[in-house]
């Protein structure tokens, strides 16, 4: 079945930098674009970021751009957020996502990691 | 950027009830609309895409309607297993955006 998993988040300084990952398995990871969505305590969801099948593609939210970076490994079955100048509105859950281009939806969610940002 | 507005915010139901939840967009996506659902601690799940086909393993009691700028959700008859937040999400244009969350709650 299809599964996405998180690397752990973790408390990091305002200012700082994290990198968190997201293991896919259970389908073919480079046929499908991929995203990051986040959800700051108690509040909505919020679309990060996305990359496509070959990476030749990314876009980002205005509110990380220049800041995060998105990027893919097909040969480890792998997604990655580098997230630099972290700030405290960063604090969220951060979820990867499979985001399937032909049926336009974000069929498959990893069960999300928890990034705190101290100030 | 498009603007998703969900109505009502929260809604408060009794089982068998039927429930209505819309979401307007601040300009025409096509049919670029998803639904979700999320419980307390877990990740969302897809309900609906294309505005109205019911994902795989959905219930029927599930459904999506409209086009351009006016969406709905309707469960046609509330279980309990239906107490949950419930998003609406664009994907028709960057940056993909989602509406601010329906929350349904037992009466």
């Amino acid at each position: 079945q299809v599964q996405l998993v998180e690397s752990e988040g973790g408390l990091v300084k305002a200012g700082g930098s994290l990198r968190l990952s997201c293991a896919a398995s259970g389908f073919t990871f480079s046929d499908y674009y991929m995203t990051w969505i986040r959800q700051a305590p108690g509040k909505g969801l919020e679309w990060v970021s996305c990359i496509s099948t070959t990476s030749s593609y990314t876009n980002y939210a205005d509110s990380v751009k220049g800041r995060f970076t998105i990027s893919r490994d097909n040969a480890k079955n792998s997604l990655y957020l580098q997230m630099n100048s972290l700030r405290a509105e960063d604090t969220a859950v951060y979820y990867c996502a499979r985001y399937d281009t032909s049926s336009w939806n974000f069929d498959a969610w990893g069960q999300g990691t928890l990034v705190t940002v101290s100030s | 950027d498009i603007q998703l507005t969900q109505s009502p915010s929260f809604l408060s139901a009794s089982v068998g009830d039927r429930v209505t939840i819309t979401c307007r967009a601040s300009q025409g996506i096509s049919s670029y609309l998803a639904w979700y659902q999320q419980k307390p601690g877990k990740a969302p799940e897809v309900l609906i895409y294309a505005a109205s086909t019911l994902q795989s393993g959905v219930p029927s009691r599930f459904s999506g309607s409209g086009s351009g700028t006016e969406f709905t959700l309707t469960i046609s008859s509330l279980q309990p297993e239906d107490f949950a937040t419930y998003f609406c999400q664009q994907l028709n244009s960057y940056p993909l955006t989602f509406g601010g969350g329906t929350k349904v709650e037992i009466k």
